[in-house]
């Protein structure tokens, strides 16, 4: 596709499930960034790959946040045993050398 | 280590009115990329402008033009004739070589028909 494409575009499930969010990234990006926005808030930043280098994860929250990328391709952001301050929009980004193109999110609500 | 500061938490100003976002990062690199995006009420995050460290020219797209200056190390944008469709969250932010993006906190902007 032409753009960034996250899935599920909506999870809700319960307190100390895991849950699993997928970013595809616009082909040949070499960045790819995870957000997470609380409602009516700013973004936080979470992590953030850039080619082949180690990854910044300096924004994960805790230690159940963890979050992978294949090469250049997919990555997925996985939250083990979820809590009620999870429930958050939760936004990956792709990007080649400067601006960042974002996707459409994965709205998480934990019950 | 790069910031952004956008002072302005919210703005709220009547429609046709002229308003203008602040942006002021800090940066100890001669070589960056500076950001515009909005975040309408439908939540997505679109890509307004780009500006190189090298380029200090103002960038004027419609009714929305940016004021960078260097010296003051502030990247101003300006909407002129406020519509209500401008109604959304504005974010700034910095970006050089490798690094990550770096956003400010956002500016929530109200056009009161």
């Amino acid at each position: 596709g032409a753009g960034v494409s996250q899935s599920p575009s909506n999870k809700v499930t319960e307190k100390g499930k895991d849950v699993e969010l997928r970013c595809d990234p616009i082909s040949g990006h070499t960045a790819l960034y995870w957000y997470r926005q609380r409602l009516g808030q700013g973004l936080e930043f979470l992590i953030y790959f850039q080619g082949n280098s180690a990854p910044d994860k300096s924004g994960l929250p805790s230690d159940r946040f963890s979050a992978e990328r294949t090469g250049e391709s997919v990555s997925t952001l996985t939250i083990q045993r979820t809590q009620q301050e999870d429930s958050a929009v939760y936004l990956c980004a792709s990007s080649w050398t400067s601006e960042a193109f974002f996707g459409q999110g994965t709205r998480l609500t934990v019950v | 280590a790069q910031k952004v500061t956008q002072a302005q938490t919210e703005i709220s100003v009547v429609e046709k009115e002229d308003v203008t976002l602040d942006c002021v990062y800090e940066t100890r690199d001669t070589t960056y990329y500076l950001f515009w995006y909005k975040q309408p009420p439908s939540g997505e995050l679109v890509f307004l402008i780009r500006r190189n460290s090298f380029d200090e020219q103002n960038e004027i797209s419609g009714r929305y033009s940016w004021n960078f200056q260097k010296s003051t190390s502030s990247f101003n944008f300006t909407i002129t004739a406020s519509q209500v469709v401008d109604s959304a969250v504005y974010f700034c932010a910095l970006r050089f070589g490798n690094e990550k993006l770096t956003f400010g906190t956002g500016t929530r902007l109200t056009i009161i028909p």
